[in-house]
C-alpha cells in the first residue's frame, strides 16, 4: 500500500517553543492530508484537513493560530505547534487518502512532550 | 454529521477464542467502512474494509459484516492469537466526502 512518512517520531521540548511535524506521501500524491491528535487509550481526534494549495479546514475547537498547517506541495504537509505548552503534549498523527480517496494511510505518528 | 459508536471498549479473550467488535453509524450516506489495528505507539494499519454494496468480506481469520438497514457493521476475529492484541478502530466514510469518522476504539487483549 501507499506510504506516508512522518517526522520526527518523538519530540521533547520546553514550554514556549514551536515544533514542526512533517508528513510526506512517498509514492502517491496527497492532495489532502488529515491531522489527528490522540490521547492515551483514546480515539483519533481530527484536528484539521489540509488541502494542497489552499487553506486548511480546522475542526471546531482547534485553534488555527496555535496549530499552523501548511500543504505546500502534493507530497508534503506540515503541522507546527506554536508556543507549545504542557497541555499540547500528545500523539499527533497524519493520514492521507490514496488515489481512490477512500483508503487512508497513516504516518507513524509524533509523540510530543512539552516540559 | 456522522456519528460512529463502537463496542466494547475493552475485550479480553483466551487464545483461540473468537472476538467480535461492533460499530453503528448514523449517516446513511456512509458507504465505506474500514477497520484499523493500532499497536501501542504505532500507526493505525488498515486490516480489512467493506463497501456498502457488500454484506460480508473475509480475509483469513478476519471477517467484516455490514447491515446497511440497521446501520451496523462488525469485525470478527477467529482463532485469536496474542499478536492480535491491539486497539481496533472502526470508521465510516460517506460517499463524496472522504473524511472518516472513527469509533472510540476497542482494546483487544488475547491471553496466551
Amino acid at each position: 500500500g501507499a506510504v506516508v512518512s512522518q517526522h520526527p517520531s518523538r519530540v521533547i521540548c520546553k514550554s514556549g517553543t514551536s515544533v514542526k511535524i512533517e508528513c510526506r506521501s512517498l509514492d502517491f500524491q496527497a492532495t489532502t492530508m488529515f491531522w489527528y491528535r490522540q490521547f492515551p487509550k483514546q480515539s483519533l481526534m481530527l484536528m484539521a484537513t489540509s488541502n494542497e494549495g489552499s487553506k486548511a479546514t480546522y475542526e471546531q475547537g482547534v485553534e488555527k493560530d496555535k496549530f499552523l498547517i501548511n500543504h505546500a506541495s502534493l507530497t508534503l504537509s506540515t503541522l507546527t505547534v506554536t508556543s507549545a505548552h504542557p497541555e499540547d503534549s500528545s500523539f499527533y498523527i497524519c493520514s492521507a487518502p490514496d488515489g481512490s480517496n477512500e483508503k487512508l494511510f497513516f504516518g507513524s505518528g509524533t509523540q510530543l512532550s512539552v516540559l | 454529521g456522522e456519528n460512529v459508536e463502537q463496542h466494547p471498549s475493552t475485550l479480553s479473550v483466551q487464545e483461540g477464542d473468537s472476538a467480535v467488535i461492533k460499530c453503528t453509524y448514523s449517516d446513511s450516506a456512509s458507504n465505506y467502512f474500514p477497520w484499523y489495528k493500532q499497536e501501542l505507539g504505532k500507526r493505525p494499519q488498515l486490516i480489512i474494509d467493506i463497501r456498502s454494496n457488500v454484506g460480508e468480506k473475509k480475509d483469513q481469520r478476519i471477517a467484516v459484516t455490514l447491515n446497511k438497514t440497521a446501520k451496523h457493521f462488525s469485525l470478527h476475529i477467529t482463532e485469536t492469537q496474542p499478536e492480535d492484541s491491539a486497539v481496533y478502530f472502526c470508521a465510516a466514510i460517506p460517499g463524496g466526502s472522504y473524511i472518516p469518522t472513527f469509533g472510540r476504539g476497542t482494546s483487544l487483549i488475547v491471553h496466551p
